[in-house]
């Protein structure tokens, strides 16, 4: 079993609608909840990070964490073309980068 | 505006040459990684270093070794390609503490073939 796991897709929705975003993983331990975009020919960039469980929201973008359940998603409200991208989740135990889990991202496009 | 930039997009070589992949970052960042990104895969961490002179290996660091000399310069270095170190490389910067978590800006990276 993979540590995280997501869905590669990829994910077709029309313009505005509600887009969902999920990852699981199984180490229990983790404690910092991360999503990242990445355009096309470009490298990921953070988007939202959480720390432990919650939500937190930014604009059209909502990270939700259910630590019991293993389980992150983030949530595009009103989604735009220029959400089309490809979205990983990462996570780590601590807040050092050289413990960082990626997912293997969702491949997200919008249409007009 | 934080810029990390890689020596080249695209790179093709062939078995059992050596390869330098360069990666520069302006924000006199103290980490640096280099990652290998596959399909189904995500990205995994070949080494980072946390200073000057220091390195340290991540998940995957059989074939690769790196070096930085200068702050600002993280180097990854395929001593003997193989075909099965043909990827798209990512390198990442961040500060030691940041405002954040530690954050990573990420260069465009270098998609490598090995033939």
């Amino acid at each position: 079993q993979k540590e995280v796991e997501q869905d590669p897709g990829p994910l077709s929705v029309p313009e505005g609608a509600i887009v969902s975003l999920n990852c699981t993983y199984s180490n229990s331990a983790f404690q910092y909840f991360m999503w990242y975009r990445q355009y096309s020919r470009k490298g990921p960039e953070l988007l939202m990070y959480t720390y432990s469980s919650g939500n937190k929201e930014d604009g059209r973008f909502t990270a939700q964490v259910d630590k019991s359940s293993k389980y992150i998603s983030l949530f595009i409200r009103d989604s735009q073309p220029s959400d089309s991208a490809t979205y990983l989740c990462a996570m780590s135990l601590d807040n050092y980068g050289q413990n960082f889990v990626f997912g293997p991202g969702t491949r997200l496009s919008v249409l007009p | 505006d934080v810029k990390v930039t890689q020596s080249s997009r695209y790179l093709v070589k062939r078995t059992g040459e050596k390869v330098f992949l360069e990666c520069v970052q302006d924000m006199d960042h103290e980490n640096m990684f280099w990652y290998r990104q596959d399909p189904g895969l995500g990205l995994r961490l070949i080494y980072f270093s946390y200073d000057v002179k220091m390195k340290e290996k991540g998940d995957i660091p059989e074939g690769y070794s790196v070096s930085r000399e200068k702050k600002e310069r993280f180097s990854l270095i395929l001593e003997s390609a193989s075909t099965n170190q043909t990827s798209m490389y990512l390198c990442a910067s961040s500060a030691f503490r940041g405002t954040r978590i530690n954050e990573q800006y990420f260069g465009p990276g270098t998609r490598l073939t090995v033939t």
